[in-house]
Order: structure tokens, then C-alpha cells, then sequence
């Protein structure tokens, strides 16, 4: 199984909403990572954590809160957001630091805020 | 300031013959290259990468070739096919606290024609 699983598959959502995005991975894999891509741009990292703890946070603004609750699981809280939050929500998982660095992806969730 | 840079946004080959995507980077400190595939509203799909102490690595009809000294990449596909049309992202991947932090170029358009 070398899934990366996201839900929901779109979300809209108003600015005074509280929203949460899902990613699960069944490989094993102890890095997970949180990426925002904006159409016609590259994926940009967020949030990565490692061994379910979170190693880097791209500065990313606090209505964005990430949360590993097991080795399998990654959520992404999302409050107050703003219309230009608009974009292409990746997961992605890997094993960290062995050399095979190859970051299996989610289908993504394509978050639109109203 | 881009640290890796994929210069030319579209490509246009026909069926048959060589694909010759390029990518290069500033950061002396990646120790990992990979090259992923996307088709619109969906997450990347992991293609084919290079550790930084490799100059070449094969698989099937696609092959990665790195230049430290130049510090660029490039990827080919022979013989290209129709389906092989998508958006190529070339990725650089860093250590960072155990985990692994990828960088993505902005991506180029390959269009194979029947």
C-alpha cells in the first residue's frame, strides 16, 4: 500500500468557520508534511513532522494548526481563514533521513474560502 | 530567492522522441534530487530521483542526470508517449532535524504529441 489518503477532496468553508483537513498514510512512514500549492505555483512546505513531532513550521500564521494524534495520522485545524488561504492542501509522507527520501503525496484538498 | 529554478515553463514534443526536461539549483546543501509528475487537482506523483553522490540513475524509459559542479539536473524521457503530458516538478531535498525538507522548482509543462 503506497497511499497517501486526504479528506475531504473539497472543502469551502466561510472565514468564521472551523474546519479540519485529514491525510492517512499506511506505509509506515515516520515523517509527515503539510504543503499549500496556489495554482500555477509549486508546492510550498507548511508543517513537517517527524516521529509525531512537529520538527519545522514554515512561519506559517497561527489560524493553520497542525496535530499528529498517531504515527498514521496528520490533521490540519483550520480557523478564521482568509480568501487567499484559497489553495491545494498536500499531505505527503517519507521515511526520514535514510537516503530514500522519495515524499509519497496525497490527492490533495482543494480548500476554497468564501 | 528561488533555490531551485525550473526555467523553461512548457515543452512541446512529439511522440517517439526524447523529452529533455531542466532544472537547477543554488543550495550546495541539498543531498537529494527527485523528479515528480502532476496533473492538475491532483498531488504529485514521485517519478524518479538522484542522490547528490550519483551522476546518473536509470528507470525504464526515464533517466536523471546530475552535474554537481553546474549544480544542474536534468530528466529524460525516451521514448516519450502521449500519456507522459503533465507538469514536471523538479524537487531538491534537504536534512533538516531528521526530516526531510523538499524544495520544488515552479514546474514545466510537457506536451507530447501523437
Amino acid at each position: 500500500d503506497t497511499e497517501v489518503t486526504q479528506t475531504p477532496k473539497h472543502l469551502v468553508m466561510g472565514m468564521t468557520n472551523k474546519k479540519s483537513l485529514k491525510c492517512e498514510q499506511h506505509m509506515g512512514h515516520r515523517a509527515m508534511y503539510w504543503y499549500k500549492q496556489k495554482a500555477k505555483k509549486p508546492p510550498e512546505l507548511m508543517f513537517v513532522y517527524s516521529y509525531e513531532k512537529l520538527s519545522i513550521n514554515e512561519s506559517v500564521p497561527s489560524r493553520f494548526s497542525p496535530e499528529c494524534p498517531n504515527s498514521s495520522l496528520l490533521n490540519l485545524h483550520l480557523h478564521a481563514l482568509q480568501p487567499e488561504d484559497s489553495a491545494l492542501y498536500l499531505c505527503a509522507s517519507s521515511q526520514p533521513a535514510t537516503g530514500a527520501t522519495e515524499a509519497f503525496f496525497g490527492q490533495g484538498t482543494r480548500l476554497t474560502v468564501v | 530567492d528561488q533555490q531551485v529554478k525550473q526555467n523553461s515553463p512548457s515543452l512541446s514534443v512529439q511522440e517517439g522522441r526524447i523529452s529533455i526536461l531542466n532544472c537547477d539549483y543554488t543550495n550546495s546543501m541539498f543531498d537529494y534530487f527527485l523528479w515528480y509528475k502532476k496533473y492538475p487537482a491532483e498531488g504529485p506523483t514521485f517519478l524518479i530521483s538522484i542522490s547528490s553522490i550519483k551522476d546518473k540513475n536509470e528507470d525504464g524509459r526515464f533517466t536523471v542526470f546530475l552535474n554537481k559542479s553546474a549544480k544542474h539536473l536534468s530528466l529524460h524521457i525516451v521514448p516519450s508517449q502521449p500519456g507522459d503530458s503533465a507538469v514536471y516538478f523538479c524537487a531538491a531535498s534537504e536534512s533538516w532535524g531528521g526530516s526531510e525538507k523538499l524544495v520544488f522548482g515552479k514546474g514545466t509543462k510537457l506536451t507530447v504529441n501523437p
